[in-house]
């Protein structure tokens, strides 16, 4: 089967940096996206990797390892309107996106 | 409008009505998408095409139906709901058939309860 595996939630502090990982196992690869979901809001696209290697932008990051099945988001200097859920989702071999429970930050001040 | 809005925000129905939950968007966009995101789960398709005139099942069709007969609409219906989906509902779109990087947009969602 696919699947797409997250921390359920984590907590972090403003100003801070936070490492949100992401491992999969599925049919096929072509692509990873993470995205941003504010509650009761819609998810909005934050990255997109489809090669190895780290991709930066802006205060946030995202790396691929795909011989690993692995990705992470890393977010620096946290704001408190950085909180919000942090989906992972894969492309799969039929171009369909496949999706993690998402991971629930918490930022304190 | 500027991107994808749906209809209704919300809506509480009784088992066994039909409920259709509509979808536009503005940005020309191939493909859509039907969702929907249950506490503790993922976002899970329901149905998606990937151009006007077709339509593919998802992970999750059963008990929903959907028709895209131009560029822009993509309603998907209940024919005779039960509380197993009360759910939120989203629809999206992507340019191209989601190949490349091409992202997934969102509308706002539909809260539905099946009473």
């Amino acid at each position: 089967g696919q699947n797409i595996d997250q921390p359920t939630e984590m907590t972090a502090t403003e100003g801070a940096i936070v490492q949100i990982n992401c491992t999969y196992q599925t049919s096929g690869f072509n692509g990873l996206f993470w995205y941003q979901q504010h509650a009761g809001e819609a998810p909005t696209f934050l990255s997109y990797n489809v090669l190895d290697g780290l991709e930066e932008k802006g205060r946030f990051s995202s790396f691929l390892s795909r011989s690993k099945g692995y990705s992470y988001l890393l977010l620096k200097e946290l704001q408190m309107k950085d909180s919000a859920s942090y989906l992972c989702a894969v492309r799969d071999s039929n171009y369909q996106l496949i999706w993690g429970a998402g991971t629930k930050l918490i930022i304190k001040p | 409008i500027a991107g994808i809005t749906q209809a209704p925000t919300s809506q509480i129905l009784a088992a066994g009505r039909r409920m259709t939950l509509r979808c536009t968007q503005d940005m020309r966009h191939n493909a859509m998408y039907w969702y929907r995101q249950d506490l503790g789960l993922g976002l899970r398709l329901i149905h998606y095409s990937n151009t006007a005139g077709t339509t593919g099942k998802g992970e999750v069709p059963d008990g929903y139906s959907v028709s895209r007969a131009n560029t822009d609409d993509f309603p998907l219906t209940l024919a005779s709901a039960v509380p197993s989906q009360t759910s939120v509902y989203f629809c999206a779109s992507s340019d191209s058939g989601g190949s490349g990087d091409n992202e997934q947009f969102f509308g706002p969602g539909t809260r539905l309860t099946v009473l």
